[in-house]
């Protein structure tokens, strides 16, 4: 099984400052490495697909990156909705997800 | 609009079985593959299974094979998934989710998600 190990747990930033979330694969996933957004309460949503594409209705202060077993999603500047739970999921091997990053304000 | 509504959840008794459904609209059912996936309280997500657009290929996490059944009916537009030999480590939020790409498919990212079904296994 891959397993995707998320960093950091916890993620402290204000509104208006840049998020830099880190997601490594205990092997290489190659591009299949997408993200996604929980708020409480909610279904999760769809941000990345394939490590750097947008899915339907991201802006464009999200972005991915990355390839093999090291990826970042990065949000450019902090609005207040964005504070969440963010995780990565794999389909290079069957199917896996992170254990998430908490992003929470300042 | 595209909506995906799970049902079925309930409290049952470990060793108990149970049958959730998701019911699909606004898009074309039987072009995509669709998955369950699975959240315990307070816990990340893990994904439990996927089937082909058709019904002929499915897959499922280990933690489930051998217990747990995924199956649909695009004539209807639904997808279910049945539960035997319930543990208490299977409580959990379960969520519907369509694939992204359509055709054949063994797993892509999901990019609809339904609000989940809350299945408690407890005596």
């Amino acid at each position: 099984e891959i397993v995707l190990t998320q960093s950091p747990a916890t993620l402290s930033l204000s509104p208006g400052e840049r998020a830099t979330l880190s997601c490594r694969a205990s092997q290489s996933v190659s591009s299949y490495l997408a993200w996604y957004q929980q708020k409480p309460g909610q279904a999760p949503r769809l941000l990345i697909y394939d490590a750097s594409n947008r899915a339907t209705g991201i802006p464009a202060r999200f972005s991915g990156s990355g390839s093999g077993t090291d990826f970042t999603l990065t949000i450019s500047s902090l609005e207040p909705e964005d504070f969440a739970v963010y995780y990565c999921q794999q389909r290079s091997n069957s199917i896996t997800f992170g254990q998430g990053t908490r992003l929470e304000i300042k | 609009e595209v909506q995906l509504v799970e049902s079925g959840g309930v409290v049952v008794q470990p060793g108990g079985s149970l049958r959730l459904s998701c019911a699909a609209s606004g898009f074309t059912f039987d072009d995509y593959a669709m998955h369950w996936v699975r959240q315990a309280p307070g816990k990340g997500l893990e994904w439990v299974s996927l089937i082909s657009w058709d019904g002929g290929s499915t897959y499922y996490a280990d933690s489930v094979k051998g217990r747990f059944t995924i199956s649909r009916d695009n004539s209807k537009n639904s997808l279910y998934l049945q539960m035997n030999s319930l543990r208490a480590e299977d409580t959990a939020l379960y969520y519907c989710a369509k694939d992204r790409l359509d055709g054949y498919t063994d797993g892509d990212a999901f990019d609809i998600w339904g609000q989940g079904t809350m299945v408690t296994v407890s005596s």
